[in-house]
């Protein structure tokens, strides 16, 4: 069974802080990879792609490690609107739409 | 404005009694889903269309069914409730080509009694 595997947190830190959220994906074909944002009782919002080569959007780095099947997400000065569920997501395959999702990581922005 | 539109937003019912959710969607995609969240479970897909008049099997099927007759709607039925259907149900739309980035309603808070 194709599976997303995420820590399940919550991970509380403190405003400014830097934190890293890290997800598994058992299916080698996955092609596509995404990080999706979903507060409490909404919809999953779409963070970033991630993309092989790395990428970064303003305090936000997403890495991605084919071989180990192993995406990252990295949030630099961390602010109390981050606090979120972040949810890794990755396709079944190249040219697939079918998206299978981690269960998320609760991260909770304290002052 | 761009956006994926579902209804109701909340709805509580009884075992047994049909029901629709509606799923509608303004930016011509292609492709849309239908999921439901449930805490320890994550989001898990129901069942899902490549255009009009294409649909398939998600994950989860079991008790629902859909349409799609027209591009910008997919709605959601359940014939016959059951409690272990009381769930967070989310519609989805992407359009073929993209990444596979996928665009979210608001959700359907659904309670079966």
């Amino acid at each position: 069974r194709k599976e997303v595997e995420q820590d399940p947190g919550p991970f509380n830190v403190p405003e400014g802080a830097t934190v890293a959220f890290n997800c598994t994906y058992s299916n080698s074909a996955s092609q596509s990879f995404f990080w999706y944002r979903q507060d409490c009782r909404k919809e999953p919002k779409l963070l970033m792609s991630v993309y092989s080569s790395g990428n970064e959007d303003g305090r936000f780095t997403a890495q991605l490690n084919r071989a180990s099947q192993y995406i990252s997400l990295l949030i630099r000065d961390s602010k109390l609107s981050d606090s979120a569920t972040y949810l890794c997501v990755v396709t079944e395959r190249a040219g697939s739409y079918q998206l299978t999702f981690g269960k998320g990581t609760k991260l909770s922005v304290i002052p | 404005e761009a956006q994926v539109t579902q209804n109701p937003r909340y709805l509580i019912t009884v075992t047994g009694k049909k029901l629709t959710v509606t799923c509608s969607q303004n930016m011509n995609h292609e492709y849309m889903s239908w999921y439901r969240q449930d805490p320890g479970l994550g989001l898990r897909q129901i069942y899902y269309s490549m255009n009009v008049e294409v649909t398939d099997k998600g994950d989860v099927p079991e008790g629902y069914k859909v349409s799609r007759k027209e591009k910008r709607n997919f709605p959601l039925i359940l014939e016959s409730p059951s409690p272990n259907q009381t769930s967070l149900y989310f519609c989805a739309s992407s359009p073929l080509g993209g990444k596979g980035e996928q665009f979210f309603g608001p959700g359907t808070r659904l309670t079966v009694l």
